[in-house]
């Protein structure tokens, strides 16, 4: 089945700098990788996703990369704020299921 | 519009009894989606529901664990009898349909079994 590594599992900037989170899958047939935002006490939420025809998606200060060849996808924050700290989860589509990375501990210092 | 609700927010209970789970997801979403979330095993996904009938329970741990969904704005998880190691969080997910994938998740339930 479908396995997802995640790196960092921390990651501390200052606010203002940008913030990169790499992923790994392992099942070539995925063809959809969302990320998804967890602050304490909440539940996960979708903040951006790709799939396996696009190469490059942003929606403001937030951006995805995928490459198939290489199977890794990449999320990309920018100008990073306080409210940017959290827990960042990958995920990737396999075979009729969700497979999560184990997350990255976002810290964005004022 | 309301997000995926569930209940309880938090349940504490001895280990031997019964617990139940519920979830209403996002009206005229398809698909729903129990995980549980320990700091060991991270977001694990136990069963999901398509149209209402179950599609995959790979993932329940044991035959304690049991789901039903017994129309499209209703779910349940159900633990009998509870074990200490089932404490964790537990999410319900809604997605609109089987092939567009997105999930959003509900605000979960933390369960401790004592």
């Amino acid at each position: 089945g479908e396995n997802v590594e995640q790196h960092p599992s921390t990651l501390s900037v200052q606010e203002g700098d940008s913030a990169v989170i790499k992923c790994t899958y392992s099942d070539s047939a995925s063809n959809y990788f969302p990320w998804y935002k967890q602050e304490l006490g909440k539940g996960p939420q979708l903040i951006i996703d790709i799939r396996s025809n696009v190469g490059e998606k942003k929606d403001q200060r937030i951006a995805v990369t995928l490459n198939k060849t290489a199977k890794h996808f990449s999320l990309h924050i920018t100008e990073t704020q306080p409210e940017d700290s959290a827990v960042y989860f990958c995920a990737a589509a396999g075979f009729q299921k969700l497979v999560f990375g184990t997350g990255t501990r976002l810290l964005v210092s004022p | 519009d309301a997000g995926v609700i569930q209940s309880p927010r938090h349940e504490v209970t001895e280990m031997g009894q019964e617990v139940t789970l519920r979830c209403k997801p996002i009206s005229g979403h398809n698909s729903l989606f129990w995980y549980r979330q320990t700091m060991m095993r991270g977001l694990e996904l136990l069963i999901y529901f398509n149209n209402n009938v179950p599609i995959d329970d790979s993932g329940m741990p044991e035959d304690r664990f049991s789901a039903k969904m017994p129309n499209a704005s209703f779910s349940t998880l159900k633990i009998q009898p509870s074990e200490p190691r089932d404490s964790a969080v537990y999410f319900c997910a809604s997605s609109p349909d089987r092939v567009r994938w997105e999930q959003y998740f509900g605000p979960g339930t933390r369960l401790t079994v004592t």
